[in-house]
């Protein structure tokens, strides 16, 4: 089993939906949860991050985090074109390093 | 602030040569890491360099694959015989080292390797 589950998708939506990416993952010692985005031939940038337990908004994202469940998510509101990317959950540690854990990442497009 | 940049951007080879890649992390940035991301996978991590020290490799990297930073500036990682399964995209990410938050690795464009 991997430490990290994603549904790879794809997901196809169009222009203005709600979108809602899920992962979960299986080591409960993780304390950062991270969604990183990645456009077609470009490395993974991060998006937003929360630390532990909780909501945590940014314009028109919202990552959750439910450590009860060991479950992640990312909401995308009023979803655009330039949001077509992959999608990858991600987590690690606290302390040292971040030998950060990806999961498969989940393939979105968004039609205008 | 130019990125973290990785040369060359794609590389083909036969199976059975050499091959080596180049990162030139954020400069002042003492954190280094390689990952490799194979179609449909999010990156896997490789190896940790803090400063000019490799500090952790996973089991992935076998001993066909060889990573240095010298001067704890770039890194160049190098795959010997090479095979047909080594074809993937190898990422490289840079990291400042912030201690009490997240420490935010930001990526390069990524190396594709295709191994012929």
């Amino acid at each position: 089993q991997k430490e990290v589950e994603q549904d790879p998708g794809p997901l196809s939506v169009p222009e203005g939906a709600i979108v809602s990416l899920n992962c979960t993952y299986s080591n409960s010692a993780f304390q950062y949860f991270m969604w990183y985005r990645q456009y077609s031939r470009k490395g993974p940038e991060l998006l937003m991050y929360t630390y532990s337990s909780g909501n945590k908004e940014d314009g028109r994202f919202t990552a959750q985090v439910d450590k009860s469940s060991k479950y992640i998510s990312l909401f995308i509101r009023d979803s655009q074109p330039s949001d077509s990317a992959t999608y990858l959950c991600a987590t690690y540690l606290s302390g040292g390093y971040q030998k950060v854990t990806f999961g498969t990442g989940t393939k979105l497009q968004v039609i205008p | 602030d130019t990125g973290v940049s990785q040369d060359p951007r794609h590389k083909i080879t036969k199976r059975g040569q050499n091959v080596t890649f180049r990162c030139d992390p954020i400069s002042e940035h003492n954190r280094l890491y390689w990952y490799r991301q194979t179609l449909g996978q999010g990156p896997e991590f490789l190896t940790y360099f803090q400063n000019e020290a490799q500090l952790e490799k996973s089991r992935l990297l076998s001993d066909r694959f060889s990573a240095e930073r010298p001067k704890g500036s770039f890194s160049t990682l190098e795959i010997q015989r090479t095979e047909q399964g080594d074809s993937a995209m190898y990422l490289c990410a840079s990291s400042s080292g912030t201690s009490g938050s997240i420490d935010e690795q930001y990526f390069g464009p990524g190396t594709r390797l295709t191994v012929t």
